[in-house]
């Protein structure tokens, strides 16, 4: 498979237990916050996002955590599978801002479950 | 299948010698961007498209250039390719705004080298 990110942050987790994948962002005039999950060889797919004007988000098996006044986004995936294993990527925006896109996306974490 | 697909998933090719990295999208997206990711740096815009005959730097679009001659279709041509240029590329398309609407869907890249 593809090497996405030769110098990534690296969490290793048991499986079966809960991972915490941490980012820090850097607009803090950003209002729009994804979530990517990249497997080897693929491209990015959307887990979770969320918007400014929230704390919280949950999805399945997934939530994710969003504290403005540190610009710091978490996403916390409970009870960590095999299929759990890749590069996480988290990805800021600014609604309305200049330009039709402007989504600024994070280097990654690399995921790696221990079994 | 709804999907973004991109053609050619591996390339070797010589600096100075143009290609086209063609791709696709079935599912009537207005929006198109082409991403390059690289260790350490990781996903940055080249070029987006906002419509047919819309296009638009990214943060990175020395040495690249783009067609939306219809909307389905996005390619990225190297007109001289340099070893710099090297890098892991992705298509990636988007039904409005991608900051209004879960970001992007992504196609699963071209891994292209320049020797």
């Amino acid at each position: 498979g593809e090497s996405v990110g030769l110098h990534l942050p690296t969490l290793s987790v048991q499986e079966g237990d809960n991972s915490i994948i941490n980012c820090a962002y850097s607009n803090s005039a950003s209002d729009y916050f994804i979530w990517y999950k990249q497997e080897s060889g693929k491209g990015p797919q959307f887990i979770i996002d969320i918007r400014s004007n929230m704390d919280k988000r949950q999805g399945q098996r997934v939530t994710v955590l969003l504290n403005k006044t540190v610009k710091h986004l978490s996403l916390q995936i409970a009870a960590t599978q095999p299929g759990d294993s890749a590069v996480y990527l988290c990805a800021e925006g600014l609604r309305g801002g200049g330009g039709a896109d402007g989504l600024t996306f994070g280097k990654g974490t690399h995921l790696i479950i221990q079994p | 299948e709804a999907q973004v697909t991109q053609n050619p998933r591996y390339l070797i090719t010589v600096t100075g010698k143009k290609l086209t990295v063609t791709c696709s999208q079935n599912m009537n997206h207005e929006y198109m961007s082409w991403y390059r990711q690289d260790p350490g740096l990781g996903l940055r815009q080249i070029y987006y498209s906002m419509n047919v005959e819309v296009t638009d730097k990214g943060d990175v679009p020395e040495g690249y250039k783009v067609s939306r001659k219809e909307k389905r279709n996005f390619p990225l041509i190297l007109e001289s390719p340099s070893p710099n240029q090297t890098s892991l590329y992705f298509c990636a398309s988007s039904p409005l705004p991608p900051l209004r609407n879960y970001g992007y869907t992504f196609g699963s890249g071209t891994r292209l080298t320049v020797v």
